[in-house]
């Protein structure tokens, strides 16, 4: 299947400070990224849809000025968690999809604010 | 390496009981995730197991066994809205996500 790299795996930042999380698509061009947040125990939370070139989607309930999403390019969305709280300590993954296709995972992104 | 292995492909009929399994080898394990996904869709959740045994929701049921690195996924009573790709999914001793491949399920009328 295809290849989505999530960058870092594992992040632990201070309070307050920021945090950016990669995803790319290797081999081929996503046209649509979905980040989602995943506490324990519980079900993947959809957090928003991205398209390139426009602005992301976000879904009731998630703060899009604390949670700021990029897709500039067909091969790399960014999300970046604006001054980070402890709250915020998740596990956040994203997937990727070049059309009407299925959506390939990344490997996941392990949060901690300290 | 790490690996999770689940059937490419299945077909079951209209009301019947389908099995799907899913063994995995992974480098410590912190709970194993199905999802449902429809093409063009998001996945959605439909069970995580952390401990060994069967966990029932209605019409599905996931069962663990953490000894022989194994799972599956029950779902009863089939409908043509079943048709759909099931993901299987670890979490490992990293808390990365290790995800299967999927399985295609066909449901004929």
């Amino acid at each position: 299947g295809a290849v989505v790299s999530q960058h870092p795996s594992w992040v632990i930042c201070k309070s307050g400070t920021s945090v950016k999380i990669e995803c790319r698509s290797l081999d081929f061009q996503a046209t649509t990224m979905f980040w989602y947040r995943q506490f324990p125990k519980q079900s993947l939370m959809l957090m928003a849809t991205s398209n390139e070139g426009s602005k992301a989607t976000y879904e009731q309930g998630v703060e899009k000025d604390k949670f700021l999403i990029n897709h500039a390019s067909l091969t790399l969305s960014t999300l970046t968690v604006t001054s980070a709280h402890p709250e915020d300590s998740s596990f956040y993954i994203c997937s990727a999809r070049a059309g009407e296709t299925e959506a390939f995972f990344g490997q996941g992104t392990r949060l901690t604010v300290v | 390496g790490q690996n999770i292995d689940q059937p490419t492909e299945m077909t079951a009929t209209e009301g019947a009981i389908v099995q799907i399994n899913c063994t995995y080898q992974t480098s410590g394990f912190n709970g194993l995730f199905w999802y449902q996904q429809h093409a063009g869709e998001a996945p959605t959740f439909l069970s995580y197991n952390v401990l060994d045994g069967l966990e029932e929701k209605g019409r599905f049921s996931s069962f663990l066994s953490r000894s022989k690195g194994y799972s599956y996924l029950l779902l009863k009573e089939l409908q043509m809205k079943d048709s759909a790709s099931y993901l299987c999914a670890v979490i490992d001793s990293n808390y990365q996500l290790i995800w299967g491949a999927g399985t295609k399920l066909i449901i004929k009328p």
